[in-house]
């Protein structure tokens, strides 16, 4: 069975901050990892995906992530923070196309002028 | 704007009545994913359908149950209702062969009073 952990419930940074959003994951075989990120009274969007190519992958707004197989982790990080990057983010593991996801229990993102 | 359609929006209801939350996937996606999104237990798979039939079960109750139509889209429904069924629920739906990322409905929030 797969499972996500996600360090800290609520980030607080400053606007222009480095953003990181930490997520580690525990699967039994290769997974596939997601970052999605939900505004207030929305549904999830999908940020970015790893799927077994590049490492370090790239998403929309500005984010990216790295997969490190020997930390079994895949931190978000966004260089600069943005008033508009407030929501929460929510990383997620599948063991295989068409699969479910698993999800950590999320990271709400306060950002501070 | 994920393409994913739910409705209703938002549903009130009595303990003890019956819903159904409709789904309707993006265009030419032969998976639906149910998912209950609660303050307590977070965001949950509930149940999977592929191409009209059942692919793959989570924390579904007995209580609960779903379909997928041949025109694609996916009924959950919820009886016997409870102050705990209290949720978001969110469907989401993939190509299902070889896709690996989930795009997500923006929910429909129960309320069981």
């Amino acid at each position: 069975a797969q499972s996500v952990t996600q360090l800290g419930s609520h980030v607080s940074v400053s606007e222009g901050a480095l953003v990181l959003l930490r997520c580690n994951y525990s699967s039994s075989v290769p997974p596939y990892l997601f970052w999605y990120v939900q505004y207030p009274n929305q549904g999830l969007q999908l940020l970015l995906k790893y799927t077994s190519a590049a490492t370090l992958v790239k998403g929309i707004n500005g984010f990216e992530a790295e997969f490190k197989k020997s930390e079994t982790s895949f931190h978000l990080t966004k260089p600069s923070a943005h008033m508009r990057d407030a929501a929460e983010y929510f990383c997620a593991v599948s063991v295989a196309a068409g699969n479910k996801l698993t999800f950590g229990g999320g990271t709400r993102v306060l950002v501070k002028p | 704007d994920s393409g994913v359609t739910q409705t209703p929006k938002h549903l009130i209801t009595a303990t003890g009545q019956r819903v159904t939350l409709r789904c309707s996937p993006r265009s030419g996606d032969l998976s639906v994913y149910w998912y209950q999104q609660s303050l307590d237990q977070g965001l949950q798979f509930l149940i999977q359908y592929y191409n009209g039939e059942e692919r793959a079960k989570g924390n579904i109750l007995e209580r609960f149950s779903a379909q997928q139509f041949p025109d694609l889209h996916s009924e959950l429904n919820l009886s016997s209702l409870e102050l705990g069924d209290s949720a978001l629920y969110f469907c989401a739906s993939s190509p299902g062969q070889g896709a690996y990322e989930q795009y997500f409905g923006p929910g429909t929030r129960l309320t069981v009073t």
